[in-house]
């Protein structure tokens, strides 16, 4: 069974405020790293799909860095807005599964 | 932007019953997944298929559950005899290409209660 954690489980900031989260998953087998994007009601939205390590992307105010020898990665949301309310979720693709599995998400909540 | 849909949005079934639940997926997509959460729980992978026929399905996707893409359109997951424990929101996806390292699109998802 493949274990991918992510924290903080929820997180509370003001508008403005610039803020990470983790996404810790298996170092053997890997082949990439998804972000998903979940607001209520609606259907999760890809962010990003990172597959090398050291890998960068940006996506407007949200980033996202992979580490996949240690097996992190972190999305950054700089100048949080409440638009930006939603759960974030990770979900790892390896080699040898060939299935994502998911984490359970960091609820974050931009208060205006 | 083409998307990923689902039907119904909620379907409520006695224990016991078959239930269907239908997604179309985006039209040149290749590869269909179905995923499911149960409240307060992970999203949980329980198959993907690929050239008609399954890919990958997880330990849950036991007997009970089958999956077929019809007519070339549809992609449905079918719960043969139902439980309590089937009680759960039921995600559709699909990919467009071989590359796993391609996003999946996910529809908005089936909400399915089990009495």
């Amino acid at each position: 069974i493949l274990n991918v954690e992510q924290s903080p489980q929820s997180l509370h900031v003001q508008e403005g405020d610039s803020t990470n989260f983790t996404c810790s998953f298996p170092s053997s087998n890997f082949y990439a790293l998804h972000w998903y994007r979940w607001e209520t009601a609606k259907s999760p939205e890809a962010l990003f799909v990172m597959t090398l390590n050291g890998d960068e992307k940006k996506k407007g105010r949200i980033s996202a860095t992979l580490n996949t020898k240690e097996g992190y990665s972190y999305l950054y949301i700089k100048g949080s807005q409440p638009e930006d309310s939603a759960t974030y979720l990770c979900a790892f693709y390896s080699g040898s599964a060939r299935q994502l599995t998911f984490g359970s998400g960091t609820q974050l909540t931009v208060l205006p | 932007e083409p998307e990923v849909t689902q039907t119904p949005s909620h379907q409520v079934t006695q224990m016991g019953q078959e239930v269907i639940l239908r997604c179309v997926p985006i039209s040149n997509h290749l590869y269909f997944y179905w995923y499911r959460q149960i409240l307060g729980q992970k999203v949980e992978f329980l198959v993907s298929f690929y050239n008609n026929e399954i890919s990958e399905k997880s330990e849950i996707f036991d007997d009970q559950f089958s999956v077929e893409r019809p007519d070339g359109s549809n992609f449905t997951l079918k719960i043969r005899s139902t439980k309590l424990e089937d009680s759960a929101m039921y995600f559709c996806a699909s990919r467009g290409d071989i590359y796993s390292n391609q996003p999946q699109h996910f529809g908005d998802g089936t909400r399915l209660s089990i009495l």
